[in-house]
């Protein structure tokens, strides 16, 4: 069964933190996404990798980075968490090419930064 | 850039049928792609159209019009486990073939 996990469900931090979020895929993906969804906007890419140690900024980049140093792994950091950032993370993965209209889903990370 | 528009909101009852619509503007659309997230839940794909017409996949089916820029999902017999939202998400040629721009999403609400 194809399976994506986050390292966390629900996650509270202080403003000026650094934040590491962590996303593991057991599918052999080279395609890994990570999203923030808030309501009434649906999901917006914040970074995108295609290989390892290969990322493409998404539509909302700022205050985030990303690092991915194995294929099945790729992590998200807020550099200095700020109030704004309270929102839900979702990472996805999927195949490259032809199967990428399929992404695969972890079950996301509540992030609350007070 | 991509644009995606599809209504906040739709109610049904138990049985009933529904479409929720999707309207898109791409640079180079390539697909579209239907997901489901119910509450809590992580989006879980449910369809693709890449050529026009309609696809079926049991009781949920999803139809593609590239020249009218347009495509819908139709839930059929609807249940109350459909309440859920639903996305629509382009594949295009401005953002590379292998990401997804995601729709604001469609809230079903199926009643009793």
């Amino acid at each position: 069964d194809v399976k994506v996990t986050q390292s966390s469900r629900y996650l509270v931090k202080r403003t000026g933190e650094k934040v590491f979020l962590e996303c593991v895929q057991d599918m052999d993906h080279e395609n890994m996404f990570w999203y923030r969804q808030d309501p009434g906007l649906g999901l917006r890419l914040i970074y995108f990798s295609y290989d390892v140690k290969m990322k493409e900024k998404g539509d909302i980049p700022e205050g985030y980075s990303v690092s991915r140093e194995k294929k099945e792994r790729f992590s998200l950091i807020l550099e200095s968490a700020s109030t704004n950032q309270t929102s839900m993370y979702l990472c996805a993965s999927s195949y490259p090419s032809g199967q990428a209209y399929e992404q695969y889903f972890g079950p996301g990370t509540r992030l609350t930064v007070t | 850039g991509q644009s995606l528009e599809q209504p906040s909101e739709v109610t049904a009852v138990e049985g009933a049928i529904v479409q929720i619509n999707c309207t898109y503007q791409t640079s180079g659309f390539y697909g579209l792609s239907w997901y489901q997230q119910h509450d809590g839940g992580a989006p879980t794909f449910l369809s693709y159209n890449a050529l026009d017409g309609l696809e079926e996949t049991g009781r949920f089916s999803s139809f593609l019009s590239r020249s009218d820029s347009y495509g819908y999902l139709l839930l059929q017999e609807l249940q109350m486990k459909d309440s859920a939202s639903y996305f629509c998400a382009v594949r295009d040629r401005g953002t590379g073939f292998q990401k997804l721009v995601f729709g604001t999403g469609t809230r079903l609400l199926v009643s009793p």
